[in-house]
């Protein structure tokens, strides 16, 4: 299963830009790569995801670097609201041996300070 | 409506017991998943079933057994509790397996703790 990096923790300023980081040197031409965020108390829940360019969409846009090698989550002005756990995963399609499962890894951990 | 709807919310049990989680999803969703969180937040997969039928089983003691009736529901059983059973479990469904851009949508989550 390939893997991804992500630093344990991160502090925003509220209202400023978070760029979340991740490393994902070993992924296949075939994986996706997907951000879950996990609030307090709460189940994951699906951020973004993107294959070669990048996505924007209302929660967040990501970043995905030319190799593929890395992407970066970005949050265009972080609110309380965004403290969590994020989870930066990739995904391959089911067949062929892979089993397309969802791996979570320890994600990076977003403190906003008002 | 809530899309995935997982129930109890919380359960406390003692040891040796056995007891059941239920989930539904209101999505239309062809797959669905249980995921275990234990106390260090590690998030890990347990099973898969995809219209009905088992695809991934995580190397889950034989204790654990989902059930699905129809695609829609996906309910977990747990034969004699033991302690470190104790944790969080996340029901989740997506619309396929095949795609790696289907993306899940989780329940809230069952707290079990085992006495």
């Amino acid at each position: 299963d390939a893997k991804t990096t992500q630093p344990n923790s991160m502090e925003s300023n509220e209202e400023e830009p978070v760029h979340l980081p991740c490393n994902h040197s070993t992924i296949s031409g075939t994986d996706y790569i997907h951000w879950y965020r996990q609030l307090p108390s709460q189940g994951p829940e699906y951020v973004i995801h993107g294959l070669t360019s990048n996505v924007n969409n209302r929660m967040a846009s990501l970043a995905i670097a030319e190799d593929r090698k890395s992407s970066t989550l970005i949050l265009h002005r972080a609110t309380l609201r965004d403290a969590a756990v994020y989870y930066c995963i990739l995904r391959d399609s089911f067949g062929s041996g892979n089993t397309g499962k969802l791996i979570f890894g320890q994600g990076t951990t977003l403190q906003v300070k008002p | 409506d809530t899309a995935v709807s997982q129930t109890p919310k919380y359960l406390v049990t003692q040891m040796g017991n056995d007891k059941s989680i239920k989930c539904e999803q209101n999505l239309g969703h062809d797959t669905m998943y249980w995921y275990k969180q234990d106390s260090k937040k590690f998030l890990k997969i347990m099973f898969s079933y995809n219209n009905k039928e088992l695809i991934i089983n995580e190397t889950v003691p034989n204790r654990f057994s989902p059930k699905s009736p129809d695609k829609a529901h996906l309910n977990l059983h747990i034969n004699s509790l033991e302690l470190g059973d104790s944790a969080v479990y996340f029901c989740a469904s997506s619309q396929g397996l095949v795609s790696g851009a289907n993306v899940l949508t989780f329940g809230a989550g069952s707290r079990l703790t085992v006495l």
